[in-house]
């Protein structure tokens, strides 16, 4: 019931195409989500998170997209870029948990010339 | 803002020896810290859970006698690794949390090699 399930594992895209990664969980009691990017040797930097008040948050040029009946996120990379090629985490938490994230599995992404 | 720094970045040590990690929030005052395990292409881990002032909550199957947490402030934390073994490399992250946000900043990171 604390799990989230990431998809896909790996993701190559086009420069300039969008980029779409999906998360699912099943505890309902979760109420935040984040969305993680990490490069190689590097610890994780947040790059945009949602509650589950509100369907869709854009920042720049990462959506993120919830539906809280199907109990999914997903995170959009608009007009995706080589230096966008990291491995991203979703993840989710409640406060009642002590704010403790429980991560996704990782997708790990590429973005080609 | 919420800048969190690791120190050292990489260590390297001999098998039976204790290393000590340092984590601090710059900016912030952390009233709770996370310590995580990340192993190659894997998820992070979480390891234990900390606030200042108390002791540390580990999660299940981590030896809270190996793995030592000491919050003695608000900006910093300390994991020891204790008798080191080589199944103990790993890249250990921690994370810092402001009081009441659950938001979680991340440090940079400390990859450990024992030999």
């Amino acid at each position: 019931q604390q799990q989230v399930k990431q998809s896909p594992q790996s993701l190559i895209v086009q420069k300039g195409g969008i980029s779409i990664i999906n998360c699912a969980y099943e505890n309902t009691a979760f109420d935040y989500f984040p969305w993680y990017q990490q490069f190689p040797g590097k610890g994780p930097a947040l790059l945009i998170a949602i509650r589950p008040d509100v369907s869709e948050k854009k920042e720049g040029r990462f959506t993120i997209s919830f539906n809280k009946s199907a109990k999914q996120f997903s995170l959009h990379i608009m007009d995706s870029q080589p230096g966008d090629s990291a491995t991203y985490f979703c993840a989710a938490s409640m406060r009642g948990g002590g704010n403790k994230l429980t991560f996704g599995t990782g997708t790990q992404l590429k973005v080609e010339l | 803002g919420a800048v969190v720094s690791q120190h050292p970045s990489w260590v390297i040590c001999k098998s039976g020896t204790s290393v000590k990690i340092e984590c601090r929030s710059l900016d912030f005052q952390a009233t709770t810290m996370f310590w995580y395990r990340q192993f190659p292409k894997q998820s992070l881990m979480l390891m234990a859970t900390s606030n200042e002032g108390s002791k540390a909550t580990y999660e299940q199957g981590v030896e809270k006698d190996k793995f030592l947490i000491n919050h003695a402030s608000l900006t910093l934390s300390t994991l020891t690794v204790t008798s080191a073994h080589p199944e103990d490399s790993s890249f250990y992250i921690c994370s810092a949390s402001r009081g009441g946000s659950d938001t979680q900043y991340f440090g940079p990171g400390t990859r450990l090699t024992v030999l």
